[in-house]
């Protein structure tokens, strides 16, 4: 099983809409969790950043974290035709005296159509 | 300011050259990662400097040789690659001994072997 799985897409939704993003991960110590956006040949973006269960919103972006079910997810409402990228979703795993593990899913390119 | 810088941003080496990339962050963070990310995957874990030493190493074969200098600094020494090492190698950092910290990333190094 892998550390870290989201849906590969493509995520196709129309402009405006709400695009939901998933991902799930194996590892009961992971204790932070990030999305990151990243463009086509581009470093992946920052965008959203969480570690207590429950809703963190930042303008459109919603991320909701459900450590009981291993469950991290992003909402994008209103979405626009400049959030189509790749979206990956990443987990922060702490090891004792070793720092910290930064391990990425595969990654959900959404397009969003105009 | 989030920013982490990565010089330089394109490298064309041959297979017999030696060449190093460097990494900077001025937000105090004592985490600082080097990833690989070849097209279409998700960035992957090379190494993890801890308070400037050493603290994971993710198999990586010695022909990649990280440096930590000071707490601000990071390099990445590269000598005898393969042309299958093409690809976009990115740096991040993060504060160290928490979870509570976002990660950042660089602009990222685009590295062609010939």
């Amino acid at each position: 099983q892998k550390e870290v799985e989201q849906n590969s897409g493509p995520l196709s939704v129309p402009e405006g809409a709400i695009a939901s993003l998933n991902c799930t991960y194996s590892d009961r110590g992971s204790q932070s969790f990030f999305w990151y956006r990243q463009y086509s040949g581009k470093s992946p973006e920052l965008i959203m950043f969480i570690y207590s269960n429950g809703d963190k919103e930042d303008g459109r972006f919603t991320a909701q974290l459900n450590k009981a079910s291993q469950y991290v997810s992003l909402l994008i409402r209103d979405s626009q035709p400049s959030d189509s990228a790749t979206y990956l979703c990443a987990v922060l795993i702490m090891i004792y005296n070793q720092g910290g593990k930064l391990i990425f899913g595969q990654g959900t390119e959404l397009s969003v159509k105009p | 300011d989030t920013e982490v810088t990565q010089t330089p941003k394109h490298l064309v080496m041959g297979m017999t050259n030696k060449k190093s990339l460097k990494c900077e962050q001025h937000m105090g963070h004592r985490a600082m990662y080097w990833y690989k990310q070849k097209a279409k995957k998700p960035p992957e874990l090379m190494f993890v400097y801890s308070y400037e030493k050493l603290s994971i190493n993710e198999s990586v074969p010695s022909r990649f040789s990280p440096e930590c200098p000071n707490s601000s600094l990071l390099n990445l020494h590269l000598h005898a690659l393969q042309p299958e090492d093409s690809a976009l190698y990115l740096c991040a950092s993060s504060q160290d001994r928490t979870f509570r910290t976002e990660a950042f990333f660089g602009q990222g190094t685009r590295l062609t072997v010939v």
